[in-house]
C-alpha cells in the first residue's frame, strides 16, 4: 500500500514569493510517479507535474518544478514567483507501475495555499 | 472538445433514497475511477474500472456501486447503505495500462447533499 503525507494543511506567502509545499511518501514498490494536482474555489481538480521514480532530472512545467529526493522520498512542489491565482488546495498523489498502474493515483491531504498581495 | 462530463453538479436528497452520479467521457480512455471528497480531506478511491463489464473496490466502496457497460459510462449509485453520502464526488478517467504516465483527467465533481 501507498501513504501521501502532506504535513502543511495551510500557508500564507506573499505574492512574488517563491513557495515550497512538502510531499513525503511511502511505497516498497521500486518504480512509480509521483503528480501535483491543483484544486482551486471551484473544485476541479488541474494537474501540475509528473515525476517518474526513475527520472534522472528534477520535473518543471513553467512555473512549477518537483523537487525529487528519491533517498528521502520526498516530491516537494515549488512554485516561483507566486500569484494571487495561485491560491488553492494542493494535492500531492503517487502511482505504482507494478500490475499495470491503471488502479489509480494514491492522494494526500492536501496543503491549502493563500497567495496575500 | 475532449473531457469528462459530471451531472449533476449539485444534488440534494433525502436520507434513505439511492442516487445516481453520471459520469461520461469521450476521450478514449480505457480506466474509470470514482473518488470521495470530504472537507479537508484528500481523495479517496471508491471504485474504478480499467475495462468495460469490469470494476475494483477501491478503499471506501462500502454503500456504493457502480457498471460500466460501455467504455464512456462511469455512472455512480450512491445507496442508502452509505452511512455519510454528504461529500464532493469527482470522477476521473486515464489511458490506464495503454501506457503515459498515468495522469488522472478528472470532471468538475458532484456535491452530494443528503438532508
Amino acid at each position: 500500500a501507498q501513504k501521501i503525507t502532506q504535513t502543511q494543511p495551510g500557508m500564507f506567502v506573499q505574492e512574488k514569493e517563491a513557495v515550497t509545499l512538502d510531499c513525503t511518501y511511502d511505497t516498497s514498490d521500486q518504480s512509480y510517479g509521483l503528480f501535483w494536482y491543483k484544486q482551486p474555489s471551484s473544485g476541479e481538480m488541474i494537474f501540475l507535474i509528473y515525476q517518474g521514480s526513475y527520472d534522472e532530472q528534477n520535473a518543471t512545467e513553467g512555473r512549477y518544478s518537483l523537487n525529487f529526493q528519491k533517498a528521502r522520498k520526498s516530491a516537494n512542489l515549488v512554485i516561483s514567483a507566486s500569484q494571487l491565482g495561485d491560491s488553492a488546495m494542493y494535492f500531492c498523489a503517487m502511482r505504482p507501475f507494478s500490475g499495470g498502474g491503471a488502479d489509480g493515483l494514491t492522494f494526500g491531504k492536501g496543503t491549502h495555499l493563500i497567495i496575500q498581495p | 472538445d475532449g473531457g469528462i462530463t459530471q451531472s449533476p453538479k449539485y444534488l440534494f436528497r433525502k436520507e434513505g433514497q439511492n442516487v445516481t452520479l453520471s459520469c461520461e467521457q469521450n476521450l478514449n480512455h480505457d480506466a474509470m475511477y470514482w473518488y470521495r471528497q470530504d472537507p479537508g480531506q484528500g481523495l479517496r478511491l471508491i471504485y474504478y474500472s480499467q475495462i468495460v463489464n469490469d470494476f475494483q473496490k477501491g478503499d471506501i466502496a462500502e454503500g456504493y456501486s457502480v457498471s460500466r457497460e460501455k467504455k464512456e459510462s462511469f455512472p455512480l449509485t450512491v445507496t442508502s447503505a452509505q452511512k455519510n453520502p454528504t461529500a464532493f464526488y469527482l470522477c476521473a478517467s486515464s489511458t490506464g495500462t495503454g501506457g503515459g504516465t498515468g495522469e488522472l483527467f478528472f470532471g468538475e465533481g458532484s456535491r452530494l447533499t443528503v438532508l
